[in-house]
């Protein structure tokens, strides 16, 4: 079964709104996740790197006030897109690691459509 | 910095037969992990995959295997007896070392979509 599991996996939004996205890792507890995007055809970019109980780390243009990240508990990150805009259509998708092995998990991913 | 080299958008396969798919990387550090992903148009990504850079086998899982070649810095999968739910889009990816500071993310290749035709 999933070891990561993100919700939701679809959402459908108004422009001007916000949307929050959960990632939790089920069987072990992560110190790091990491929120990546992907557009259609495209390979997925990391956009930032949620650390427990610090602030998240962003990639150079990703602006962090539009991508809010919180990362309250060893087994939650959350990502809020607020202030949906249309070009923030996309699949994004969160990964975690498990630091006892090698292996880094990934949720469901969550599409996201702002109309 | 690292970087990550898909030179196949797109690749066919016959079903049963085998398939390699290319993958290079470049990075200035020794120690470094090399995974590959399947994702399904579903959207999810399918671990397959992992080869360290000590590693001295190369790494198999099944029908995949990983061919390493180090001083070529290329990481082809093979997929041995394709079949027709192995069509998505293959992902490469490599693992930053193991630094102070360091989360270690994953840097993606552009990905390659497998079609395997019945």
């Amino acid at each position: 079964g999933a070891v990561v599991s993100q919700h939701p996996s679809w959402v459908i939004c108004k422009s001007g709104t916000s949307v929050k996205i959960e990632c939790r890792s089920l069987d072990f507890q992560a110190t790091t996740m990491f929120w990546y995007r992907q557009f259609p055809k495209q390979s997925l970019m990391l956009m930032a790197t949620s650390n427990e109980g610090s602030k998240a780390t962003y990639e150079q243009g990703v602006e962090k006030d539009k991508f809010l990240i919180n990362h309250a508990s060893l087994t939650l990150s959350t990502l809020t897109v607020t202030s949906a805009h249309p070009e923030d259509s996309s699949f994004y998708i969160c990964s975690a690691r498990n630091p006892l092995n090698t292996e880094a998990f990934f949720g469901q991913g969550t599409r996201l459509t702002v109309v | 910095a690292q970087k990550i080299t898909q030179t196949q958008p797109g690749m066919f396969v016959q079903e049963k037969e085998a398939v390699t798919l290319d993958c290079t990387y470049d990075t200035s550090d020794p120690s470094y992990g090399l995974f590959w992903y399947k994702q399904p148009s579903s959207g999810e990504m399918i671990f397959l995959i992992y080869q360290g850079s000590y590693d001295q086998q190369n790494a198999t899982e099944g029908r995949y295997s990983l061919n390493f070649q180090k001083a070529r810095k290329s990481a082809n999968l093979v997929i041995s007896a394709s079949q027709l739910g192995d069509s998505a889009m293959y992902f490469c990816a490599m693992r930053e070392p193991l630094r102070p500071g360091s989360a270690r993310q994953l840097t993606f290749g552009s990905g390659t979509q497998l079609t395997v035709l019945p």
